[in-house]
């Protein structure tokens, strides 16, 4: 099975600090994916990544910057971290298309 | 982006009962189906793809109607266990932009 670990499950930080939530994937998948989740507003992509190196733009990339310096890891940076980007970010990675994502547990993050 | 649309819920249903809800995507060129099944304070989890002839595992059958542009879960004798969000997932080809999530259907099954 394919395995996505996110390095936190919880976490608090202060308004403006710099936040990095990392993500993990084992089956050598090119296509990783950051998104957040809110009560309401379903799943939002924030950016993903075909390859390494790459990174495109998802529906609310504001405030949100990424790095994919190796194929396996997925990182998310909060720049300067705001309360409204608490929330549930969920870490996700598809090898084919036709077999939907698998997800990592999520980082449930409050910032305060 | 294209749409795909789900009833939020709550459907408060008895064990041991059958529960059916439906998906429907704006989509016609809609290529992949997949339902995702997400507990409280959890990631989704890949609950089953959804093909064109239906699909069947266990208690939970899945059906896409292509000429009404819907997809369908059915759980049969429902138990405490399947109380949970059901996200309904589209993809129309083209990577990520082509991939859409409903917002889910709350499902509390009750003893």
């Amino acid at each position: 099975d394919v395995k996505v670990t996110q390095s936190s499950r919880y976490l608090v930080k202060r308004t403006g600090e710099k936040v990095f939530l990392e993500c993990v994937q084992d089956m050598d998948h090119e296509n990783m994916f950051w998104y957040r989740q809110d009560p309401g507003l379903g799943l939002r992509l924030i950016y993903f990544s075909y390859d390494v190196k790459m990174k495109e733009k998802g529906d609310i990339p504001e405030g949100y910057s990424v790095s994919r310096e190796k194929k396996e890891r997925f990182s998310l940076i909060l720049e300067s971290a705001s309360t409204n980007q608490t929330s549930m970010y969920l870490c996700a990675s598809i090898g084919d298309w036709g077999y939907g994502y698998t997800f990592g547990s999520g980082t449930r993050l409050t910032v305060v | 982006r294209k749409e795909v649309e789900q009833d939020p819920g709550p459907f408060n249903v008895p064990e041991g009962a059958t529960v059916a809800f439906n998906c429907t995507y704006s989509n016609s060129a809609s290529q992949s189906f997949f339902w995702y099944r997400q507990d409280c304070r959890k990631e989704p989890k890949l609950l089953m793809s959804v093909y064109s002839s239906g699909n069947e595992d266990g208690r939970f059958t899945a059906q896409l109607n292509r000429a009404s542009q819907y997809i369908s879960l059915l759980i049969r004798d429902s138990k405490l266990s399947d109380s949970a969000t059901y996200l309904c997932v589209v993809w129309s080809g083209g990577g990520a932009d082509g991939l859409t999530f409903g917002k889910g259907t709350h499902l509390i099954i009750q003893p």
